[in-house]
């Protein structure tokens, strides 16, 4: 079973400068999380949906953050402007359940390095 | 809201012994699960061990079981016969059994395996 793939593996930017990542879930996963991981700190979510549609997105700084999963299955997610503190690593994440409790598992991609200079 | 703390940033453990990571955290919920990550180096994060909070037996997998203890709110990962490829950034994390699927992280603990 192939697992989530994220691209880019690394990107490099300047402050103020716009970015894109991708994220193609597990086949068949209804359930896609963005989280951002701080070096030093845990994933923190950034935003879920449940097919195509938003679930969670309140640690989302919507002022320059934004995510799309068009269709309920793919999913990118936008930075614009960038900032020195969005330098981390994005993880996508992916389950095959719909909301109903906490017994799903996750599966992560490999993430994208963000460095914002 | 709930919070989940590691307490040890880092640990080292020789080669075939036995290593404990510590975890904590606050609910007012009932019920709930809790896990254990694990992100080596390159950085794909993998599901260790989950621990249903209505269950009172520690759950096992292989090597690695835990110490869940409800009412102390503390979910200890030990690892058995510690291996170099379990050298890696292990973090502890908390989600809601009941609508909100949210899971947070602790700010985990790097465990090194010494030869």
């Amino acid at each position: 079973e192939a697992g989530v793939a994220q691209s880019p593996r690394y990107k490099i930017i300047e402050k103020r400068q716009s970015v894109a990542f991708w994220c193609n879930p597990i086949s068949g996963h209804a359930t896609l999380y963005w989280y951002q991981q701080i070096l030093g700190q845990g994933p923190k979510l950034l935003i879920q949906f449940q097919n195509n549609g938003v679930v969670d997105d309140s640690q989302l700084p919507k002022d320059r953050f934004s995510a799309e999963r068009l269709k309920g299955v793919d999913s990118t997610l936008k930075i614009q402007p960038a900032k020195l503190e969005d330098s981390a690593v994005y993880l996508c994440a992916s389950s095959k359940a719909l909301l109903a409790g906490g017994s799903q598992k996750e599966f992560f991609g490999p993430g994208t390095r963000l460095t914002v200079l | 809201a709930q919070t989940v703390t590691q307490s040890q940033p880092e640990m080292s453990v020789q080669e075939a012994e036995t290593v404990t990571l510590s975890c904590t955290y606050d609910t007012s919920e009932s019920d709930y699960y809790l896990f254990w990550y694990k992100q080596p180096p390159s950085r794909q994060m993998i599901l260790v061990i989950r621990q249903e909070a209505y269950k009172q037996q520690n759950a096992t997998e292989n090597r690695f079981s835990v110490n869940f203890q409800k009412a102390a709110k503390s979910f200890s990962l030990k690892i058995s016969d510690s291996q170099l490829g379990d050298a890696a950034m292990y973090f502890c994390a908390y989600r809601s059994a009941g609508g909100d699927d949210k899971i947070i992280f602790g700010k985990g603990t790097r465990l090194h395996i010494l030869p």
